[in-house]
């Protein structure tokens, strides 16, 4: 069975640019996540989509940051404009659907490593 | 709220010795509790959860926790490490009941394991 697939691996930009990262999540996932890894920490959660819709995008910075999934199952992750602060390893994740008190496995992607300079 | 505090940000051992990888968490409510393990360049590979019933958790590659409630910890044990097990170790929370079962994530430890 294929994994949480992530593109690019790496991207470097330069702040004020845009850049966009796209996820393809493990077959038949309903939930899909973004997350946040900055250097030294754990991974913080973006944004939680069951199938097309948004269930939770509470530490999305919103100024900045925005996120999709069209057709519930791929999905991108925009940035625009980057700062230096935005230097971190975005991780994708998905697990099947979440109902009635029932905890899924989340299957994480190798993620992309962005560097801002 | 939940929170997540990893005592420890490096651990170093040596091959064949036993290892504990500290993690205290807070929350209100009832919790799951996981670990994760990170190799380099590599996204997260789960190593063990806690969800319900007996307290003390077996995983994969030989890894073992223990839930204690009353002390809100969940240390991850290994009797003997190998090389391969150098990594960072993530512990993570969801408080249940939670409708968006948010993963919250201790800041990790870097196991350096010694030959």
């Amino acid at each position: 069975e294929a994994g949480v697939a992530q593109s690019p691996r790496y991207k470097i930009i330069e702040k004020r640019q845009s850049v966009a990262f796209w996820c393809n999540p493990i077959s038949g996932h309903a939930t899909l996540y973004w997350y946040q890894q900055i250097l030294g920490q754990g991974p913080k959660l973006l944004i939680q989509f069951q199938n097309n819709g948004v269930v939770d995008d509470s530490q999305l910075p919103k100024d900045r940051f925005s996120a999709e999934r069209l057709k519930g199952v791929d999905s991108t992750l925009k940035i625009q404009p980057a700062k230096l602060e935005d230097s971190a390893v975005y991780l994708c994740a998905s697990s099947l659907l979440l109902s009635g008190g029932n905890y899924n496995e989340q299957f994480f992607g190798p993620g992309t490593r962005l560097t801002v300079l | 709220a939940q929170s997540v505090t990893q005592l420890d940000s490096q651990v170093p051992v040596f091959e064949e010795a036993p290892v504990e990888l500290r993690c205290n968490y807070s929350s209100s409510v009832s919790v799951y509790l996981f670990w994760y393990v990170q190799y380099p360049n590599q996204g997260l590979q789960l190593l063990l959860k806690y969800l319900s019933g007996s307290t003390l958790v077996k995983g994969i590659n030989g890894f073992e926790a223990e839930f204690n409630k009353s002390q809100t910890s969940f240390h991850l044990r290994k009797p003997s490490v190998h090389i391969s097990d150098t990594a960072e170790y993530f512990c993570a929370v969801i408080s249940s009941g939670a409708g968006s079962y948010q993963l919250t994530f201790g800041k990790g430890t870097k196991l350096s394991v010694i030959p």
